[in-house]
């Protein structure tokens, strides 16, 4: 009964690849997140799609494509992936009037 | 631009004694929202304050947001070692429906047994 879920949990690839990231909520949110966390552990958001509609695009590079085919799914492609894109992912959902962002258990990218 | 600064970085405490971090924005928050990510984890919402000068209590954890609506602090009494983690605080200056998100930087958390 995992409320948001992302696959997959570990990602290794090499430099030049594309990969995708899948999140699914099932919490009935209407809003879901990407975020990056660095080796720093500092969280910047990167998209947010609320109901299948872009209303966050944080400054990230056009190599990462946010995808929402419904409300409960938000896929991240990733094209030419770069060493400085080693990081772990994390979505997250929400549903305005508070009750905070519940987040996936992350995606460690790697890229080597 | 609007920015939420927390301190410290780094806290290390001998089990038992007290822990606090503190958030302090350029600008008046809508809410403030606090969380905690364990090691390795992910993180955990703990709690929202909206009101000015609101104070909430969860067990040993004590959340406080400053009459300005621009500062915040978390304080755990009698830490555990079951508190180890990385506490962070994200700002939401509204505005909209979905507000203008800061993050802060985190403090980790290390409780000596």
């Amino acid at each position: 009964d995992t409320a948001v879920s992302q696959t997959p949990k570990y990602l290794v690839t090499q430099m030049g690849n594309d990969k995708s990231i899948k999140c699914e909520q099932n919490l009935g949110h209407d809003t879901m997140y990407w975020y990056k966390q660095d080796s720093k552990k500092f969280l910047k958001i990167m998209f947010s799609y609320n109901n299948k509609e872009l209303i966050i695009n944080e400054t990230v590079p056009n190599r990462f494509s946010p995808k929402s085919p419904d409300k409960a799914h938000l896929n991240l492609h990733i094209n030419s992936l770069e060493l400085g894109d080693s990081a772990v992912y994390f979505c997250a959902s929400s549903q305005p009037g508070g009750g905070g962002y519940t987040f996936g258990s992350g995606t460690r990218l790697t890229v080597v | 631009g609007q920015q939420v600064m927390q301190i410290p970085q780094y806290q290390h405490v001998q089990e038992g004694e007290d822990f606090t971090t503190y958030c302090n924005s350029s600008t008046t928050l809508s809410n403030i929202q606090w969380y905690k990510q364990r090691p390795g984890g992910h993180p955990v919402f703990l709690i929202q304050l909206v009101k000015s000068g609101e104070v909430k209590k969860q067990k040993r954890l004590t959340f406080q947001f400053g009459e300005a609506k621009k500062n915040s602090s978390l304080h755990i009494t009698a830490t555990q070692t079951t508190d180890v983690g990385t506490y962070f605080c994200i700002g939401d200056a509204g505005g909209t429906s979905y507000g203008k998100l800061t993050f802060g930087q985190g403090t980790i958390l290390t409780v000596h047994p």
